[in-house]
């Protein structure tokens, strides 16, 4: 099955600096990476996705990137804000039939004002 | 319009007991799911549903879990003879399931204790 390593597990930056998490998977089949937000003790949110047929999204703050050669995707966030620190998850969905996520195991990121 | 929402939002339960989780999908969202998330980790698969069928269980650690969606929406997820080790936040997501891919939805879990 898919396995999906997140790093790092733990990011401090600056506010007002940029932040990159990085995930990689192990099944090339795997077609759609999506990455979550999740506050302490809320539910995972939705923040940006992408699918295999493209190398970069933005969506204003926030950029996914992916190299389906390599099996990474990589999350930016920049000009960061005290109120993006939460945990963030990638996860990845295989082709095919097969729907449930495989998430990787999180990056509790902090914005220091 | 309303999310996806899942209760009892915490439970606490004795070993050896049942329990039931309930999740209510966005309306219209045919697929459903579970997931298990223990402390500083990701969500886990549990089952996927298509509809009123469980599609893919493959994620269900042992026969004491079994979830079951007779009408297509409500969800119940069922653990038997609970044990410490159940002890998580039980997560629901819903999504159309249009296409190969769609974007799943996640409840606000339930907080799952065994004491």
């Amino acid at each position: 099955g898919e396995n999906v390593e997140q790093h790092p597990s733990t990011l401090s930056v600056q506010e007002g600096d940029s932040a990159v998490i990085k995930c990689t998977y192990s099944d090339s089949a795997s077609n759609y990476f999506p990455w979550y937000k999740q506050e302490l003790g809320k539910r995972p949110q939705l923040i940006i996705d992408i699918r295999s047929n493209v190398g970069e999204k933005k969506d204003q703050r926030i950029a996914v990137t992916l190299n389906k050669t390599a099996k990474h995707f990589s999350l930016h966030i920049t000009e960061t804000q005290p109120e993006d620190s939460a945990v963030y998850f990638c996860a990845a969905l295989p082709a095919g039939s097969a729907r449930q996520l495989t998430f990787g195991s999180g990056t509790q990121l902090t914005v220091l004002p | 319009g309303a999310g996806v929402s899942q209760t009892p939002s915490n439970k606490v339960t004795e070993k050896g007991k049942y329990v039931e989780l309930r999740c209510d999908p966005i309306s219209g969202h045919t697929a459903l799911y579970w997931y298990r998330q223990s402390l500083g980790q990701g969500p886990e698969f549990l089952i996927y549903f298509q509809g009123t069928g469980a599609a893919d269980d493959s994620g269900l650690p042992n026969d004491r879990f079994f979830a079951v969606r007779p009408e297509g929406s409500v969800s119940t997820l069922k653990i038997q003879r609970t044990e410490r080790g159940d002890s998580a936040v039980y997560l629901c997501a819903s999504s159309l399931a249009s296409g190969s891919v769609d974007t799943q939805y996640f409840g606000p879990g339930t907080r799952l204790t065994v004491l």
